[in-house]
């Protein structure tokens, strides 16, 4: 099947450094969505990318849908402890189901 | 507006044991879907349902695995025997009509099997 890769596995850093993660697939999608996953939730989203180039904000977090749609990025400015958490990627081709990654763990130290 | 509930929260069963997981989808949601998240792992599909109708179960494994939404609001998913392998989180989320629209998660059942 679809896989993702999602890099990096794990971050540890210091409140106030920006933060920046990627999703990659050999496959083209056609909408790449971020959710943080918080301990004993359900993931939430955080940002939905519909275009090849488009360039999303919402709050301290932005994301991009790569040129080539076989990519995604997410940047955190000014990172907060309740930032913490684990920030999944997911793409999802036409109207087929989404194929997540396995998510990139983040630790603020305040 | 009430979120996508489930129950239980948390699941002890010992191998071999049926168990049965529970979603009420947020209302007006017309599409459910039932996720499996393993430990370190993101979510997988196992069965997307169009109102009552499974659209997509191509995930499930149907020797152990059945799910029902009769009325096409409240879902039922059930492991039977429940395996080692099972233990993992539960995730059922739904979205609008329109399968672009956002999915919305539930906090999930946490099953382990002993």
């Amino acid at each position: 099947g679809q896989q993702l890769n999602q890099s990096p596995q794990s971050m540890f850093i210091q409140e106030g450094e920006d933060v920046s993660m990627n999703c990659t697939s050999s496959s083209i999608f056609n909408t790449w969505l971020w959710y943080k996953q918080d301990p004993g939730e359900g993931p939430v989203l955080l940002i939905a990318l519909y275009k090849a180039g488009e360039l999303t904000s919402n709050g301290r977090l932005t994301a991009q849908f790569g040129i080539t749609r076989k990519d995604s990025f997410l940047n955190i400015s000014a990172s907060i402890p309740s930032d913490v958490g684990i920030y999944f990627c997911a793409g999802r081709q036409g109207y087929s189901t989404l194929t997540f990654g396995k998510g990139t763990m983040l630790l603020v130290s305040p | 507006e009430a979120g996508v509930v489930q129950s239980p929260r948390y699941k002890i069963i010992e191998k071999k044991q049926p168990v049965a997981f529970w979603c009420n989808p947020i209302s007006g949601h017309n599409t459910l879907y039932w996720y499996r998240q393993n430990l370190g792992q993101g979510p997988e599909l196992l069965i997307r349902y169009e109102n009552e109708e499974a659209v997509d179960d191509s995930q499930l494994p149907k020797d152990r695995f059945s799910a029902e939404r009769l009325k096409g609001v409240d879902s039922t998913l059930k492991i039977q025997p429940a395996e080692l392998g099972d233990s993992a989180v539960y995730l059922c989320a739904s979205s609008g009509l329109a399968s672009q629209e956002t999915q919305y998660f539930g906090p999930g059942t946490r099953l382990l099997v002993l």
